[in-house]
Order: C-alpha cells, then sequence, then structure tokens
C-alpha cells in the first residue's frame, strides 16, 4: 500500500507570505505527527493528532503555526506571515494508534520550506 | 524533560568494517521507548528498530544489532559488515509512551559514510 505523501514536496515563498502543508497519512493510521527538521534545532515535534481527540500543540514554534485534520485523515500544516527561521524540512508521520507507543511512526518524504 | 544526546557527529568507515553508534538518553518515566530511524540521501526517515524500557534482551536483527543497558542510560546501535548502502544519518529517539501521546524526541543524529 502507498506510503505517507506529502505535497509540496518543496516551497519556495517570500517572507511575510502564508504557506500551506499538505499531508496524507497511511490508510487506517488513526495518528497523525507533524515534525520540523532545521540544520540549528534538528528534529522537533511540532503537533499530534489522534482520532477525534484534541490535538497536541504543545511542539508548535508560535502562534503562525496551525494545523488541522479533516476527517480523521489528510492534514494540513499552515505557517503564516513566514519568517526566514521557518526555513526547514517539515515531515508528517503517521501511526496505527497513538496512544500506544508499541506503534513505530511511518514518515513522509518530506516538504522542504524555503523563506526568501 | 526527555533528551537524546548522540555524541558522534559523523563517522567514516570502510567498507566491511563494524559501526557503532552511541545514543544516551534522560527521562524521569519509568515506561518509554526507545528507537533508531534511518535517513538515507532521499531524505525520508526509515524505521530500523524498538525496544522497551522493561525489556533490556539484546538482540541481533541481521547486520543489525544493539545494546540497551538502562544502568547507564544507553542505546547503543551497531552495523556490522558495513556496506555502501548503509551510508545515511541514523537517529535515536525516545518516546515516553502514551500519556505524552507517543510523539518522539530526536537525538542530533550520526552521519555514517562508509566507504568503499
Amino acid at each position: 500500500g502507498a506510503g505517507v505523501s506529502q505535497s509540496p514536496s518543496n516551497k519556495v515563498t517570500e517572507k511575510g507570505k502564508d504557506v500551506e502543508l499538505r499531508c496524507d497519512p497511511i490508510s487506517g493510521h488513526t495518528a497523525l505527527y507533524w515534525y520540523r527538521q532545521s540544520l540549528g534545532q534538528g528534529l522537533e515535534f511540532l503537533i499530534y493528532f489522534q482520532g477525534n481527540s484534541a490535538p497536541d500543540k504543545s511542539g508548535l514554534p508560535s502562534d503562525r503555526f496551525s494545523a488541522e485534520r479533516t476527517g480523521g485523515s489528510v492534514s494540513t500544516l499552515t505557517i503564516q506571515r513566514t519568517q526566514q527561521e521557518d526555513s526547514a524540512v517539515y515531515l508528517c508521520a503517521s501511526s496505527l494508534e497513538g496512544g500506544s507507543s508499541y506503534n513505530e511512526q511511518f514518515f513522509g518524504p518530506g516538504t522542504r520550506l524555503t523563506v526568501l | 524533560a526527555q533528551k537524546v544526546t548522540q555524541a558522534q557527529t559523523e563517522i567514516s568507515v570502510v567498507e566491511k568494517e563494524d559501526v557503532t553508534l552511541d545514543c544516551v538518553y534522560e527521562t524521569r518515566d519509568t515506561t518509554y521507548y526507545l528507537f533508531w530511524y534511518k535517513q538515507p540521501p532521499s531524505g525520508e526517515l526509515v524505521f530500523l528498530i524498538r525496544r522497551n524500557s522493561f525489556d533490556e534482551q539484546n538482540e541481533i536483527s541481521g547486520r543489525y544489532s544493539w545494546n540497551f543497558q538502562k544502568s547507564t542510560s544507553s542505546f547503543n546501535f551497531t552495523i556490522t559488515a558495513s556496506q555502501v548502502v548503509d551510508s545515511a544519518v541514523y537517529f535515536c529517539a525516545l518516546s515516553e509512551g502514551a500519556a505524552a501521546g507517543n510523539k518522539l524526541t530526536f537525538g542530533g543524529g550520526t552521519r555514517v559514510l562508509v566507504k568503499p
């Protein structure tokens, strides 16, 4: 079956513009995660969705970042008024059940965001 | 708060040599989970192995083996008889369980370069 897919693969934007990044998790996976990989900060957790529960937003770096997950499947990460420090690779992952740590997370190929 | 440290930033070996990657973690939880992920040049994170805090049995899987020692909070990973295709960045990660949403805390990664 298909793995986690993300779009676009690359996004170049100008400082101050809004961007939307999309993630399609593996079918049947109820848990969905967003991470960010940057040179300065390494790999860091951003936000977590589990089924219909309220998302865990504890990793979002500022209120310019938001995410939603529609119908328990596709997720969109939105960054408003982008800044140069937002430049990074944004990774999405999904797993069968976020409530059990036995379920490994499967990662997508990422979206490379460059803010000029 | 949890923390994962990979002291080695880069390791270079010649093909067929063994490679051991160090990982040291910090957590206040008594139940936690440790992972190793591989990130090849293509960029996608690939799950390799998982270990639970209550199971210190070390195992070998093909050319991979790992050494989990709770007494020293270490979870080292060894690639035996390395091959060029093993060239990648390897990440150690920690999950504090379902209560923490299974989100992963990553180490800084170790870049492995296997030369022919």
